[in-house]
């Protein structure tokens, strides 16, 4: 089993619509958690880290559920410029290291 | 305040070739991270290194190694291109100190595009 797991897509939505994702993980020592947005032949940026109390970032909300082992993604009144694989990221961190695991990536698409 | 800078930006080997990826890390930060993107797929943590050492490594052979450098900045090397090492290989940086806090700390590089022919 993948330690981050996300469905590939494509989400394929019109504009202005809200669009969810999910990501599961597997370790359930994992610390921090977070989403990163990837444009087409870049490098990953933060979106948003995630909180177990659920965070809001403009029409960006993310959320963890740590006893089903998920965090999600939810865009609303999506824009053209929202296009991107979304990469979800997760930290088991211990006390000797800190690399951040990376699920697969979902794409989504927003159609005028 | 610069980046995270990668060299080269692209590059085509020869199978059996070896090739070194360089990367200087975002001012300030003092530890260096390596990941490998295939087309498709989510970054994979090669390995980390910090204090010129490495220090974790993920599930990748011994033909890629590498090297940190008293100013931070590192060096990947793969020995023995396959043609699957084409992929887009990533150098991310961050601070030892932000490690366990809840933020990612994460600034990443361009990246280097390796083709292996």
């Amino acid at each position: 089993r993948k330690e981050v797991e996300q469905d590939p897509g494509p989400f394929n939505v019109p504009e202005g619509a809200t669009v969810a994702f999910n990501c599961t993980y597997s370790n359930s020592a994992s610390q921090s958690f977070f989403w990163y947005r990837q444009d087409c032949r870049k490098e990953p940026k933060l979106l948003m880290s995630v909180y177990s109390s659920g965070n809001e970032d403009g029409r960006f909300t993310a959320q963890l559920n740590r006893a089903s082992q998920y965090i999600s993604l939810l865009i609303r009144d999506s824009k053209l410029s929202d296009s991107a694989t979304y990469l979800c990221v997760v930290s088991p961190y211990d006390s000797s290291a800190s690399k951040i695991i990376f699920g697969s990536g979902t794409r989504l698409s927003i159609r005028p | 305040d610069a980046g995270v800078t990668q060299s080269p930006t692209h590059l085509i080997k020869t199978r059996g070739q070896q090739v070194t990826l360089r990367c200087s890390p975002k001012s300030g930060h003092d530890t260096v991270s390596w990941y490998q993107q295939a087309l498709g797929q989510g970054p994979q943590f090669i390995f980390q290194y910090y204090e010129e050492e490495e220090r974790q490594r993920g599930n990748f052979p011994d033909r890629f190694s590498g090297h940190q450098f008293p100013n931070y900045s590192s060096e990947l090397n793969v020995n023995a291109l396959l043609l699957g090492d084409s992929a887009l290989y990533l150098c991310a940086s961050s601070l030892e100190i932000d490690r366990g806090r809840m933020r990612a700390g994460y600034t990443f590089g361009s990246g280097t595009r390796l083709t292996v022919v």
